[in-house]
């Protein structure tokens, strides 16, 4: 089966950066995508690795070491609008499934 | 125009009602998915049609029933629902395409249900 780790809550300050690690077992990788997801509103799609090393987008990068079944979100110079759930999911499987984690919500305080 | 427009975006309904959840995706995808959000647990896949044909079932009790007319319309018929599931409906869309990472989701902004 599929199982994905995520803490649960985390909190930052505005300004400084903060990694937000996801750990997963699964068969069959075919990649890890992390998507941020405001309360009461649709999750929007952040990153997708599917080859180990990192993938920087502006303030987002995102790290996957697939030989650890670890992943990374790397949010750097952090911002009131930041603070959101970040949810990391797993493609694979026998039948090539996206299933996600609990999520870590994570609070930017000034 | 969203992408994906999901109503209604709130429902309230007894254990005896017959109640339906719409999605349309305005995005020309070829897959559409139901996911169901409950507090402090993960996004927990329902179904999956491709191309209107349904490819997944994860299990799902038979209360709940999908219905994809087309690649744009996907419903969620609801039936005896029980208080458990309480919970923020989400749908989404994606391009399937010959890769295996199966494309990124666009998710609408749920339905949130609430069974009485």
């Amino acid at each position: 089966g599929q199982n994905i780790d995520q803490p649960t809550e985390m909190t930052a300050t505005e300004g400084a950066i903060v990694q937000i690690n996801c750990t997963y077992q699964t068969s069959g990788f075919n990649g890890l995508f992390w998507y941020q997801q405001h309360a009461g509103e649709a999750p929007t799609f952040l990153s997708y690795n599917v080859l180990d090393g990192l993938e920087e987008k502006g303030r987002f990068s995102s790290f996957l070491s697939r030989s650890k079944g670890y992943s990374y979100l790397l949010l750097k110079e952090l911002q009131m609008k930041d603070s959101a759930s970040y949810l990391c999911a797993v493609r694979g499987g026998a039948t090539n499934k996206l299933i996600f984690g609990t999520g870590t919500l994570l609070a930017v305080q000034p | 125009e969203t992408g994906v427009t999901q109503t209604p975006r709130h429902l309230v309904m007894g254990m005896t009602n017959k109640k339906s959840l719409k999605c349309e995706q305005h995005l020309g995808h070829n897959a559409m998915y139901w996911y169901k959000q409950s507090a402090k647990k993960p996004l927990e896949l329902m179904f999956v049609y491709n191309f209107k044909e349904q490819t997944e079932n994860n299990s799902v009790p038979s209360r709940f029933s999908p219905e994809c007319p087309n690649s744009s319309h996907l419903f969620l018929h609801l039936h005896t629902l029980q208080p458990e599931d309480s919970a923020l409906y989400l749908c989404a869309s994606s391009q399937v395409t010959s890769g295996r990472w199966g494309g990124e989701l666009f998710f609408g902004e749920g339905s949130r249900l609430t069974v009485l």
